[in-house]
């Protein structure tokens, strides 16, 4: 099992782009999670989804949509990237048990 | 508002000596307290977690002491070796509210050999 795989693994973007991030995960689990990552703050949930086809926002979820298509995937779009939105964004899943991390995406937004 | 509170920040110990990072929360509806273990270029991967109803879980080195009446939660990390130099995170969720976790800031520690 590969567990939960981000792509890409490294992205620079110039302010106003858009672009979407793609997490997977082979686990068959229900609930999935993006956060971001800045020094100092640890990870803050930008949204997550209890299952195929929901979404909900979490704490951080302005400039950011998600969709769950599929019950596998994930993702996260930023229509229109801002500086303040450099960052390292990690993706999660699980179900009853404990939240299983991807390796993460870094992105930096010039 | 930082839910989770967490110090410190960074930490340096010897080898063999004891790591000790401190958590405390505000919410009282929180009842699952795990730790996350970070190295870098890597995600967090679950390293020990705790429930409210008891006080303290050992796991090999690793130990969680739990105050509820304090609303705080400490990882203690015993014999500390240099392999342990990573970045610590505590968290805390609410089971009802679909397992979304609540992270604190990190403590980045570094064992010296």
């Amino acid at each position: 099992n590969a567990g939960v795989t981000q792509t890409p693994k490294f992205r620079v973007l110039k302010t106003g782009q858009s672009m979407t991030l793609l997490c997977a995960q082979d686990m068959n689990h229900e609930y999935m999670y993006w956060y971001r990552q800045d020094p100092g703050m640890g990870l803050r949930l930008i949204h997550y989804s209890v299952g195929e086809g929901t979404t909900a926002k979490g704490e951080v979820p302005d400039g950011y949509n998600v969709s769950r298509l599929k019950k596998q995937n994930f993702l996260l779009g930023l229509e229109s990237a801002a500086p303040s939105q450099t960052s390292v964004y990690f993706c999660a899943s699980n179900y009853q048990g404990p939240q299983h991390f991807g390796p993460g995406t870094r992105l930096l937004v010039l | 508002q930082q839910q989770v509170k967490q110090s410190p920040q960074s930490l340096i110990v010897q080898k063999g000596g004891i790591s000790i990072i401190n958590c405390a929360y505000e919410n009282t509806a929180f009842d699952y307290f795990p730790w996350y273990q970070q190295f870098p270029g890597k995600g967090p991967a679950l390293l020990i977690a705790i429930r409210p109803d008891v006080s303290e879980k050992k796991e090999g080195r690793f130990t969680i002491s739990f105050n509820k009446s304090a609303k705080q939660f400490s990882l203690h990390i015993m014999d500390s070796q240099p392999g342990d130099s990573a970045t610590y995170f505590c968290a805390a969720s609410r089971q009802a509210a679909g397992n979304k976790l609540t992270f604190g800031g990190g403590t980045r520690v570094l064992v010296k050999p």
